[in-house]
């Protein structure tokens, strides 16, 4: 399975682009990447998701290399209630069953 | 529409007990996941229910179980309890497994003395 690293915390200053990596070095051609983040005292928010290509919502961007040994999730103008814990997870589906593998997760703080 | 709801969402055991903890999933997903986060080991996937069938296992002791129901209820059960098993406990729900999007509940916090 594969397995995901990230940074554990990183500073961000509100306006700005915050730019979260994280390695799934691993990873195979079945597997999605997911990024969660998690506000302190509630559960996980889903953030967004990708395979191949990079990827865009209202909360942010994914960016996924070609290899897709690494991706970079882009909050584009941080705010201080982006401040949480981000999760890069790698999702596998085989025969209809998936597996899940959590990083450690990236403390982001956005400061004023 | 009602968000995950989970209970109790605080709860105090001592060592060799049992705990049931119960996640009532958004109305129409049939999908529920449990999560153990502690400090230590971060955010650890359970186990995952879809139409009263365990789908999928993480890498628990048996002491770990659940169950679903017919109403897509989902309860968990912790047997034997050890000081290591207080954490937050989190379900989320989807409508299918490990949808696009889970959504998750606000968790129960399990101390153990």
């Amino acid at each position: 399975d594969a397995k995901t690293t990230q940074p554990p915390s990183m500073d961000c200053a509100e306006g700005r682009a915050a730019n979260l990596p994280c390695n799934h070095s691993t990873i195979s051609g079945n597997e999605y990447v997911y990024w969660y983040r998690q506000i302190h005292s509630q559960g996980p928010q889903y953030i967004i998701h990708g395979l191949k290509n990079n990827e865009t919502n209202e909360m942010a961007s994914l960016i996924i290399t070609e290899d897709r040994k690494s991706s970079t999730l882009i909050l584009p103008h941080a705010t201080l209630r982006d401040t949480a814990v981000y999760y890069c997870i790698v999702r596998v589906v085989t025969g209809g069953d998936y597996k899940l593998s959590f990083g450690a997760g990236t403390t982001v703080t956005v400061r004023a | 529409k009602a968000g995950v709801t989970q209970t109790p969402r605080y709860l105090i055991k001592t060592r060799g007990q049992q705990v049931t903890l119960s996640c009532s999933p958004i109305s129409g997903h049939r999908s529920v996941s449990w999560y153990q986060q502690t400090p230590g080991q971060g955010l650890q996937f359970l186990f995952e229910y879809f139409s009263e069938t365990q789908r999928n296992k993480g890498n628990f002791p048996g002491r770990f179980s659940g169950r679903q129901f017919s109403n897509s209820r989902s309860e968990m059960n912790v047997s034997t309890l050890e000081l290591g098993d207080s954490a937050l406990y989190l379900c989320a729900s989807s409508p299918y497994p490990f949808d696009t999007e889970q959504f998750f509940g606000p968790g129960t916090r399990l101390t153990v003395l």
